[in-house]
């Protein structure tokens, strides 16, 4: 079964401009991932937030929580070409099973 | 460092035949390891994960088996492929518990003809 649910599925974007996606959930969380996946390749591990958190930054990156509101959102400031990928939110719940992904959404930043 | 293999990239196989992937880990022990399936445009659903050597978790019935025969590494198996099972596979693997980010192979795109 599917957790995060990424908003929206897909976006287009300038490059240089700011792009932001949105994770909703349905259960208490122990934790937050992000990942992002370029065409045809493997995920890779973007950003990981924990339920007592509720913002983080790695670079251009920038992860919000609201455990309230069981959402998450990932903001990429001044895309690059390169940032096209698809991103995906995964949850681990408060049970302690293993990551549950949603379905991603589809970054696209022309150049 | 660590490194995960996966191997092959690309499978094309006749409906009805059997399948071995393999996945092996470098650089860790005692890793979690984990197989996915990805439809395409889908997320990712998990198949099997595994704590331990011989431990092995199913998440979903379904055509496919899997083993851990050693520490590092993670085959998965089907003895007669259906067209249905078709998909980009993904080995992925995490340092003790689920609260640790899973790190991924490059994939297997499957084609069942």
């Amino acid at each position: 079964s599917q957790q995060g649910e990424e908003d929206p599925q897909a976006l287009s974007i300038q490059e240089g401009e700011n792009a932001t996606m949105n994770c909703s959930y349905k259960t208490s969380i122990n934790n937050l991932q992000w990942y992002r996946q370029n065409s045809g390749r493997g995920l890779v591990h973007l950003i990981l937030i924990r339920s007592n958190e509720r913002e983080k930054h790695s670079g251009r990156l920038r992860v919000t929580l609201d455990t309230s509101k069981k959402s998450s959102s990932l903001l990429i400031t001044a895309s690059r070409a390169a940032d096209t990928a698809s991103y995906f939110c995964a949850t681990v719940n408060s049970g302690n099973t293993p990551l549950v992904f949603g379905k991603g959404t589809r970054l696209s930043v022309i150049a | 460092s660590q490194t995960i293999h996966q191997w092959p990239a690309t499978l094309v196989q006749p409906v009805g035949s059997p399948l071995s992937l393999e996945c092996t880990v470098e650089g860790t022990s005692n890793p979690n390891l984990y197989w996915y399936r990805q439809a395409a445009g889908r997320g990712l659903q998990l198949l099997f994960y595994s704590v331990g050597i011989g431990q092995i978790s199913s998440e979903v019935p379904q055509n496919l088996s899997a083993s851990r025969p050693q520490d590092r590494q993670f085959i998965l198996s089907s003895k007669k492929l259906l067209l249905s099972d078709s998909g980009f596979y993904l080995c992925a693997w995490s340092a003790g518990t689920n609260n640790q980010p899973q790190h991924f192979g490059d994939g297997t795109r499957l084609s069942i003809l």
